[in-house]
């Protein structure tokens, strides 16, 4: 099994709609999560950072953590074309968990496109 | 602040050549690394350096060599190129609290295509 698993996609969507990204991991020691957002042709930006369980917003995103299922998501609401990218998550165990210098691990992307 | 800078952008590499991909950052962040990402494959990360002078493999180094003589520049060599190497190379730099809190800034990237 792989430490972090994400759907690839591709995702299309309706302007307007509400899309939901998802992420599955297997190391318990995980408890830094991130998504990062990466436009074609570009490095990744950083969207949202959670540490441990729970919700974060800001705007129309929101980041969830469910730790005891080993599973993040992120919501994006009344999704608009410029949203379309392709979505990473990310995660990190502190090294006093078991977590290496430098390894800040990625899923795969899922790549979003909003139709107009 | 430029934030992450790489140089070049783009470039075609014949097998068996040689470069160095050029990487500066301006935050004054102690940790930099380089990855490569290949269509669908995620981003994997080749090297990383914890401060000027300290440098270590990440999971796919082979192929690769970096130093980090100033707390800016982590430049990444290539030696005898192969047409594995095609790919997107990111660096990115971070800042780390004590409690391993960590966001990682990514430069624009160099798209590396080898024939």
């Amino acid at each position: 099994q792989k430490e972090v698993e994400q759907d690839p996609g591709p995702l299309s969507v309706p302007e307007g709609a509400i899309v939901s990204l998802n992420c599955t991991y297997s190391n318990s020691a995980f408890q830094y999560f991130m998504w990062y957002r990466q436009y074609s042709r570009k490095g990744p930006e950083l969207l949202m950072y959670t540490y441990s369980s729970g919700n974060k917003e800001d705007g129309r995103f929101t980041a969830q953590v469910d730790k005891s299922s080993k599973y993040i998501s992120l919501f994006i609401r009344d999704s608009q074309p410029s949203d379309s990218a392709t979505y990473l998550c990310a995660m990190t165990a502190p090294p006093i968990y078991g977590g290496s210098q430098g390894n800040l691990i990625f899923g795969k992307g899922t790549k979003l496109s909003v139709k107009p | 602040n430029a934030g992450v800078t790489q140089t070049p952008k783009f470039r075609i590499l014949k097998i068996g050549q040689s470069m160095t991909l050029q990487c500066t950052q301006d935050m004054n962040h102690n940790y930099m690394y380089w990855y490569r990402q290949d269509p669908g494959m995620g981003l994997k990360l080749i090297y990383y350096s914890v401060g000027a002078g300290i440098t270590d493999k990440g999971e796919v180094p082979n192929g690769y060599n970096v130093s980090r003589s100033t707390t800016e520049d982590f430049p990444l060599r290539l030696e005898l190129a192969a047409p594995s190497q095609t790919s997107v190379y990111f660096c990115a730099s971070s800042y780390r609290t004590s409690g391993g809190q960590e966001t990682q800034y990514f430069g624009p990237g160099t798209r590396l295509l080898v024939l």
